[in-house]
């Protein structure tokens, strides 16, 4: 299994111009959660999904758009880069059975500055 | 979610063993301690979690205070390879299984 994987690995944006950051799992989790870091803070959730074609807001969602058309794939949509976007996008993914607990796994992340 | 509370840093020598402390004292009855851990330039891994008991797996141990309101990640011989931000986070037992990030501690590893 490849895990949870992220293109692109890095890339500059003007202000403006909108991207779409690519995220995929192997693993056939139904859940899926797109978190970012900014420098020297832990991670904050932007959006998540517990399956295809239904998706959720989290703690820092303005600004970004996101879908789930499959189980594999969860790409997240920036539209109007602004320079506070400028962060590293971990995705991650985890299989939920009920009320037990199972682990996440991110992806290497994607390091976007907006300029 | 309740809140956590970590040293920002420690340092540990090679070989020796890590207390990473992380207090949570308004947890509730429901909630469970995650631990995971950022290397550099990665993103975060899983490392270990528990509800009540104490736990261990290949990578770490963790105790759990009696009263759940502390709980300490316990590296049994650490190695160079450990150096990361260790993470303690707390999610509710059948609760939305988003994960509330802090700063974490960096824990370093000196040779």
């Amino acid at each position: 299994n490849a895990g949870v994987t992220q293109t692109p690995k890095f890339r500059i944006l003007k202000i403006g111009q909108s991207m779409t950051l690519q995220c995929a799992q192997d693993m056939n989790h139904n859940y899926m959660y797109w978190y970012r870091q900014d420098p020297g803070m832990g991670l904050k959730l932007i959006y998540y999904s517990v399956g295809a074609g239904i998706t959720d807001k989290g703690e820092v969602p303005n600004g970004y758009n996101v879908s789930r058309s499959t189980t594999e794939y969860f790409p997240l949509r920036l539209e109007l880069a602004a320079p506070s976007q400028t962060s590293v996008y971990f995705c991650a993914s985890n299989r939920r059975r009920g009320v037990s607990y199972n682990e996440q796994f991110f992806g290497p992340g994607t390091r976007l500055t907006v300029l | 979610d309740a809140k956590t509370t970590q040293p920002n840093s420690m340092e540990s020598n090679e070989e020796e063993p890590v207390h990473l402390p992380c207090n949570h004292s308004t947890i509730s009855g429901t909630d469970y301690i995650h631990w995971y851990r950022q290397l550099p330039s990665q993103g975060p891994e899983y490392v270990i979690h528990g509800l009540t008991s104490n736990v261990n797996n290949r990578m770490a141990s963790l105790a759990i205070a009696e009263d759940r309101k502390s709980s300490t990640l316990i590296l049994h011989r650490a190695t160079l390879r450990d150096a990361a931000v260790y993470y303690c986070i707390l999610t509710t037992q059948g609760g939305s299984e988003k994960l509330v990030f802090g700063k974490g501690t960096k824990l370093t590893v000196n040779p």
